[in-house]
């Protein structure tokens, strides 16, 4: 079956603009994650979302970063003003439920100039 | 702050060289510790998913330890591959929904 899908799967941006990255999960899957993973380092918690609701916001770096799951399906990481310290690989995961196995899509590599 | 910790960052070996590698983390709250592969522009494949101190895995020449009381898991390599070169990742998951990761180990396997 599908698995989970991200697009763009490459972005490249100036400092200061707005970008959204896309993720669609399993069909079916009730939990959504999205982890970030700069260079060098293993992928960081963002954000993650039972059904619509964010259930842990606690990794979100700053109040530019912001994530959507409106009807508890596809959702969508905004990042506003971004820098070049945003620049990184932004991969989303979905499960049946929370604390089910996560299952990870490609990721979006999102530069920013 | 939750710590996870792998070893080595790299690694190059020759084909039909056995590896390992390790992975730390903290020995508290502890549910489950996850291992994925990850390939350059694809997907983190998950490898296994260990819970009990203990645990021993196996998928083909891919094996993995678990020991919850001290807090680490290794990976092995039996006779590599080429198609084996990718970052390996351990992820500990003490049921608070998110995953925290280790930094990785890159392998390449020269033919």
């Amino acid at each position: 079956g599908a698995g989970v899908s991200q697009t763009p799967s490459n972005k490249v941006t100036e400092k200061g603009k707005y970008v959204e990255l896309r993720c669609d999960p399993i069909s079916g899957h009730t939990a959504l994650y999205w982890y970030r993973q700069s260079l060098g380092q293993g992928p960081e918690f963002l954000i993650y979302f039972q059904g619509t609701g964010a259930a842990d916001d606690s990794g979100l770096p700053n109040d530019r970063f912001f994530a959507v799951r409106p009807e508890g399906s596809v959702s969508t990481l905004k990042i506003q003003r971004t820098e070049r310290g945003d620049s990184a690989v932004y991969l989303c995961a979905s499960s049946l439920d929370t604390y089910n196995e996560q299952f990870f899509g490609p990721g979006t590599r999102l530069t920013v100039l | 702050i939750l710590n996870v910790e792998q070893s080595p960052q790299s690694l190059h070996v020759q084909e039909g060289d056995s590896t390992n590698f390790t992975c730390s983390f903290p020995s508290s709250n502890f549910y489950a510790l996850h291992w994925y592969r990850w390939e350059t522009a694809k997907s983190p494949e998950a490898l296994f998913v260990m819970t009990l101190n203990g645990d021993e895995k196996k998928k083909g020449r891919i094996s993995a330890t678990l020991n919850t009381k001290e807090g680490y898991s290794y990976l092995y390599i039996k006779g590599s591959q080429p198609e084996d070169s990718a970052t390996y990742l351990c992820a500990f998951d003490n049921q608070g929904g998110k995953l925290i990761f280790g930094q990785g180990t890159e392998l390449s396997v020269k033919p």
